[in-house]
């Protein structure tokens, strides 16, 4: 299965300001995925990011707030803009299966802190 | 709407006991894939195990197996030999893109 590179691990921001998350995969995926995991919460998917097109967000998830890019098969970036303390999540990406089934992986997540 | 319905938000497990967590679905789909994903206090997730719903026999890996009902969308994990390496989150999911359960926090206690 893929490997995944995700960083910042963790960060500390200030209101107001963005932080981009970066999601690096060791070999070339068709579908990136990026999820936000509130305190003590399940995941949720924020949107699906295809190679070439824009980003497919789900529903309460806009581009505004979530830019997401996807400039190759092994990378992508999600935004976070205009942070307020709401905005204090882990935040993963993950991948789907290649060929055959081997499940979805993920990234180490992203530890946010809006302050 | 497909949905994931985990009942039990904590569970506790003595050291090599048996353990089981539920998992209830819903959806229209025929054909789809479901999970049981680990994530520990590092919040790395790990895939415990899947399951192809169009697969009658359960899945099986080492102390980890499902009881798969597909009539009844029920998809339940079973721990045995509880190790205190297996005290996590566990979350259920199923396919896609991947929709997860709210999920079930396991102690394994020495």
């Amino acid at each position: 299965s893929a490997v995944i590179s995700q960083k910042p691990s963790r960060d500390i921001c200030q209101r107001g300001t963005s932080l981009t998350i970066q999601c690096q995969v060791d070999s070339q995926v068709t579908m990136m995925f990026w999820y936000r995991q509130q305190p003590g919460q399940s995941l949720t998917l924020i949107a699906t990011a295809n190679q070439g097109s824009e980003a497919t967000y789900e529903s309460g998830f806009v581009i505004d707030k979530f830019p997401i890019s996807r400039p190759n098969l092994t990378f992508s970036t999600l935004t976070v803009s205009n942070m307020s303390p709401e905005d204090s999540s882990i935040y993963l990406c993950s991948v789907g299966p290649a060929q055959g089934f081997y499940g979805y992986t993920f990234g180490s997540g992203t530890r946010l802190t809006v302050v | 709407a497909q949905t994931v319905t985990q009942s039990q938000p904590e569970m506790s497990v003595q050291e090599a006991e048996t353990v089981t967590l539920s998992c209830t679905y819903d959806t229209s789909e025929n054909n789809y894939y479901l999970f049981w994903y680990k994530q520990p206090p590092s919040r790395q997730m790990i895939l415990v195990i899947r399951q192809e719903a169009y697969k009658q026999q359960n899945a099986t890996e080492n102390r980890f197996s499902v009881n798969f009902q597909k009539a009844a969308k029920s998809f339940s994990l079973k721990i045995s030999d509880s190790q205190l390496g297996d005290t996590a989150m566990y979350f259920c999911a199923f396919t896609a893109p991947l929709v997860f359960g709210k999920g079930t926090r396991l102690s394994v206690i020495a």
